[in-house]
């Protein structure tokens, strides 16, 4: 049965900041792997998807990588804004379709001005 | 192009009621997805439809159910309420085509069961 876990659990950084939220996983065999942003009584953002084939994925201050065989997904955040304040899930998609995602309990992340 | 939306937005329910949740995908997406999110438990998933078809099942009771019409919009039933059914519940659409399996989720129901 697929575990995921997050850590840290939370963090505060001052604005400016360049962070990594880590997530692993227990079996290598995944189809896909995303993270989201979840705000407060919100639903999910999609921020990244990175295919079982790929090593890493970028969209503007975002990068997220991924080691299969380590089992472990990081999302770096460059240059941290109080806009990023938000609690970060990853999610790992390992079923045929990648439709079935097992959640992580999520990082949940305070930029202060 | 409009995203997935999810209707109600609030639910108040007493135990023993039934509910039924609707979700609309982004069009031309075939697969949604439906995942309840409690503080205690996080996000588990729920279950897949594709194409009419439920095609995969999270570890949940029987009480919980679901359809897919062949216009893809999606429904969440859920009969005889428990306390414990209080949550967010979240559906996500995809193309779920090879290489375009990125998953969109909704805004989310939220029931209360009383």
């Amino acid at each position: 049965k697929q575990e995921v876990t997050q850590i840290p659990a939370a963090l505060s950084v001052p604005e400016g900041e360049n962070l990594v939220l880590n997530c692993s996983f227990t079996d290598s065999a995944i189809y896909n792997l995303q993270w989201f942003r979840q705000d407060p009584g919100k639903g999910l953002t999609s921020l990244l998807l990175i295919q079982s084939s790929q090593r890493e994925q970028t969209s503007g201050r975002l990068n997220a990588s991924l080691d299969k065989s380590s089992g472990r997904s990081t999302l770096y955040i460059a240059a941290s804004q109080p806009g990023d304040s938000a609690t970060y899930l990853c999610a790992v998609g390992d079923d045929n379709y990648g439709q079935n995602f097992v959640f992580g309990p999520g990082t949940r992340l305070s930029v202060l001005p | 192009k409009a995203g997935v939306t999810q209707t109600p937005r609030y639910l108040i329910k007493t135990r023993g009621q039934q509910v039924t949740l609707s979700c609309s995908p982004i069009s031309g997406h075939r697969s949604v997805s439906w995942y309840q999110q409690t503080p205690g438990q996080g996000l588990q998933f729920l279950f897949e439809y594709f194409s009419e078809t439920q095609r995969n099942k999270g570890n949940f009771p029987g009480r919980f159910s679901g359809r897919q019409f062949s216009n893809s919009r999606s429904e969440m039933n859920v009969s005889t309420l428990e306390l414990g059914d209080s949550a967010l519940y979240l559906c996500a659409s995809s193309l779920a085509a090879s290489g375009f399996n990125e998953q969109f989720f909704g805004p989310g129901t939220r029931l209360t069961v009383l």
